[in-house]
C-alpha cells in the first residue's frame, strides 16, 4: 500500500505580521518545555525554552506561552520576517529522565 | 566552539552493508543523544549517553543498530546489515546537563540505503 508520511501543518503568514505557533502537548508531568527552528537541510536549532513553573517567556522577537491547564503551548513571532521560513518543533522533558520527545512540527512560510 | 560535529553529511549505501555515523559532542557537554528524522515518524530519539554510558536505548529500532562512546568528544551509531527503510538523517545533539537543559544539534548525516 502507499505509505503515508506526516502531515505537517503550515501556517503562511505576510512578511511583517506575527506568527503564532500552537503545540498540544500530552504529559501532564512535562515539566519543561523548547521550541526549536529547523532550516532545510540543517539540524533543529534551539530558540527559547520555559520550565512549568512559569506561564510567559520572552526573547529577541519571540514569546512562549505555557498553558498548564490545557496542556498549550505557543510560541509567537513579532513581526516575521522572511528569514523565519522553518519547520518549529516543540519538544517536551516529561519529567522522567533526560530526554526531550519533539512534536511532528508546524511549517512557517513567510509570504514577501 | 564549532558545535556539533557529524560525519558523513551524506551517505549512500547498499541494502546489507554496514553504515558507521560518527558524532563529536561540544566539549564539556555530558550528554549525547542520537536522533532519526523522517517524513513518516519525524524526529525520533534512538539513544543517548551521561558520561559517555548509555543511559536509554529504548528507541533503538532493532539490534541492527548499535552505538558507542568511547570517550567524552566521539560516538558511533552503527547500522549492520542496512535496510532501505534504514534510510532517514540521523541526528547527534549534545547538552551541557540533561534534564531541562537545551539539546544543541549538528547538522546531521542523511542516509540512503538503495
Amino acid at each position: 500500500g502507499e505509505s503515508v508520511g506526516l502531515h505537517l501543518p503550515t501556517l503562511s503568514v505576510q512578511e511583517g505580521d506575527n506568527s503564532i505557533i500552537n503545540c498540544a502537548y500530552s504529559n501532564s508531568a512535562s515539566d519543561y518545555f523548547i521550541w526549536y527552528k529547523q532550516e532545510s537541510g540543517k539540524g533543529p536549532q534551539f530558540i527559547i525554552d520555559i520550565r512549568s513553573n512559569m506561564d510567559k517567556r520572552q526573547g529577541q522577537r519571540v514569546t512562549v506561552l505555557l498553558n498548564k491547564t490545557v496542556k498549550h503551548l505557543s510560541l509567537q513571532i513579532a513581526a516575521t520576517q522572511p528569514g523565519d521560513s522553518a519547520v518549529y518543533f516543540c519538544a517536551e522533558n516529561t519529567g522522567s529522565g533526560d530526554k526531550l520527545t519533539f512534536g511532528t512540527g508546524t511549517r512557517l512560510a513567510v509570504r514577501p | 566552539d564549532a558545535g556539533v560535529i557529524q560525519s558523513p553529511r551524506h551517505e549512500v549505501t547498499e541494502m546489507g552493508q554496514e553504515v558507521t555515523l560518527r558524532c563529536k559532542p561540544i566539549s564539556g557537554h555530558d550528554y549525547l543523544f542520537w536522533y532519526r528524522q523522517t517524513m513518516m515518524r519525524g524526529l525520533e530519539l534512538l539513544i543517548y549517553f551521561n558520561n559517555n554510558v548509555p543511559i536509554d536505548d529504548s528507541g533503538m529500532p532493532e539490534d541492527r543498530f548499535s552505538a558507542k562512546m568511547p570517550n567524552a568528544s566521539f560516538s558511533t551509531l552503527k547500522i549492520q546489515p542496512s535496510e532501505p527503510r534504514d534510510s532517514a538523517v540521523y541526528f547527534c545533539a549534545s547538552s551541557l546537563g540533561g534534564k531541562n537543559t537545551e539539546a544543541f544539534f549538528g547538522q546531521g548525516t542523511r542516509l540512503t540505503v538503495v
